[in-house]
């Protein structure tokens, strides 16, 4: 079956600082998206990347869906306290059909103030 | 805020037990799906059910069983239970299949 290996499982970094997180399928991907989940709480979607090579940014985080679309990463510059939790990728071998997202084991990311 | 709504937040059960959880979508979210999360682990896809119809089903063996309903309701049974099956049940629900997925705030379900 289809794996999703996400990168690195943990990161502390002081704030201000940047943060990279990857995600890497074993298959081609219809799709990825992006989840970020705090302490105890549930994932909330971020954003999906849809085309090959695609770029897209929301304030200081940028996304990056790669050209085989088998790859992706998200990327947060200067790092905010806020930006505590999990990132996890979300990949959708299919298109249409169930999304039946499968998700990495994410990124625990801890800013130190 | 997601308009999910799931009930319980924690249920304690013992192993070869039966349980029921329970999840309510966003009005006109005709798609729901059920994943289970281990602890520090990523949400796993247990099965998606699409206009009360089971749509895709994970890796998971029939003892996992659920049912949606006209109401934007929906249920995950789960039949003897097992100590595995300790983990946060998540619901998340979507518009027709291929959308984001909105998620509730779990059931947190202990085994011992």
């Amino acid at each position: 079956g289809q794996q999703v290996m996400q990168i690195p499982q943990y990161q502390h970094v002081q704030e201000g600082e940047d943060f990279t997180t990857y995600c890497n399928s074993s298959t081609t991907l219809s799709n990825i998206q992006w989840y970020k989940q705090r302490p105890g709480g549930h994932p909330v979607f971020l954003i999906q990347l849809v085309k090959s090579g695609e770029v897209k940014k929301q304030k200081r985080l940028t996304f990056q869906f790669g050209e085989a679309k088998k790859n992706s990463s998200l990327h947060i510059t200067a790092t905010q306290t806020t930006d505590v939790g999990t990132y996890f990728c979300a990949a959708d071998p299919t298109s249409g059909s169930a999304r039946q997202l499968t998700f990495g084991s994410g990124t625990q990311l801890t800013v130190l103030p | 805020e997601t308009g999910v709504t799931q009930s319980p937040t924690h249920l304690i059960k013992t192993r070869g037990q039966q349980v029921t959880l329970r999840c309510s979508s966003q009005s006109g979210h005709n798609t729901v799906s059920w994943y289970q999360q281990a602890l520090g682990q990523g949400p796993q896809f247990i099965f998606q059910y699409y206009r009360e119809e089971e749509n895709g089903r994970g890796n998971f063996p029939p003892r996992f069983s659920g049912l949606q309903f006209p109401n934007y309701s929906s249920e995950l049974n789960v039949n003897a239970l097992e100590l595995d099956d300790s983990a946060l049940y998540l619901c998340a629900s979507t518009i027709d299949r291929s959308e984001k997925l909105f998620f509730g705030s779990g059931t947190q379900l202990s085994v011992l």
